[in-house]
């Protein structure tokens, strides 16, 4: 999993506080993929983007979720009044090119909600 | 709705012995498959893939099977290690509008014993 970094690998935040989870992609990939892992379950797609650009964001919840990936900087999953349900691993994929290539992951960040 | 499905959530296996893994989908719309290895508080890590022109695809001791017809796959190990014991996950592609979008499984538990 060398390349992508993602921060901070465990998070705790209580019922109501924002969580900010941060992804730098492997050296050259432009394209970053976000997933959820709830217990006992497979990785969900929540959104991916490019270098400025929400390209498909179709797994994000409507609300209180967010990303960005800014022309400078990581990329980074914002989760606004976190509540309970949000506690989960969140995993941070990259791609050189928008394809069938293979995604490599990140070692994700465990959030956890008290 | 499960589009991708590994029925198996675990498995155990004489270590020396061979390991099969199954994966059944869906959607008739896949074209590519890959097969992803996770060990805990890791990401997972890319194992090998199979285009939808092929049946099969071999690399080393892992060996991936493409059944169109019974929209079936299965990764084949042999001999089994115990470095092998990791959750096996499998993903299906399809072109979502103009983009490429990862479906998973929910994953099966290897345990190769000694």
């Amino acid at each position: 999993n060398a390349g992508v970094m993602q921060n901070p690998r465990h998070l705790v935040r209580r019922r109501g506080q924002e969580a900010r989870l941060r992804c730098s992609p492997m050296k050259g990939h432009s394209h970053v993929y976000w997933y959820r892992q709830l217990p006992e379950e497979g990785l969900k797609f929540m959104v991916y983007l490019q270098k400025e650009n929400i390209i498909d964001e179709s797994g994000m919840p409507k609300e209180r979720f967010s990303a960005e990936f800014p022309k400078e900087g990581p990329s980074i999953l914002r989760i606004q009044q976190v509540v309970r349900g949000d506690s989960a691993a969140y995993f941070c994929a990259s791609s050189p090119t928008e394809s069938n290539q293979p995604q490599h992951f990140g070692d994700g960040t465990r959030l956890s909600i008290l | 709705d499960q589009q991708v499905k590994q029925n198996s959530p675990s498995l155990s296996v004489q270590e020396g012995r061979i390991s099969i893994l199954n994966c059944d989908y869906t959607n008739s719309m896949f074209d590519y498959f890959l097969w992803y290895k996770k060990y805990p508080a890791e990401g997972p890590t890319f194992l090998i893939s199979i285009s939808s022109i092929k049946d099969k695809n071999e690399d080393g001791r892992f060996t991936v099977f493409l059944n169109k017809s019974a929209k079936h796959l299965s990764l084949h190990i042999v001999p089994s290690q115990p470095g092998d014991s990791a959750v096996y996950f499998c993903a299906a592609s399809a072109r979502v509008d103009s983009n490429y979008q990862l479906i998973w499984g929910a994953g099966t538990k290897l345990i190769i014993k000694p």
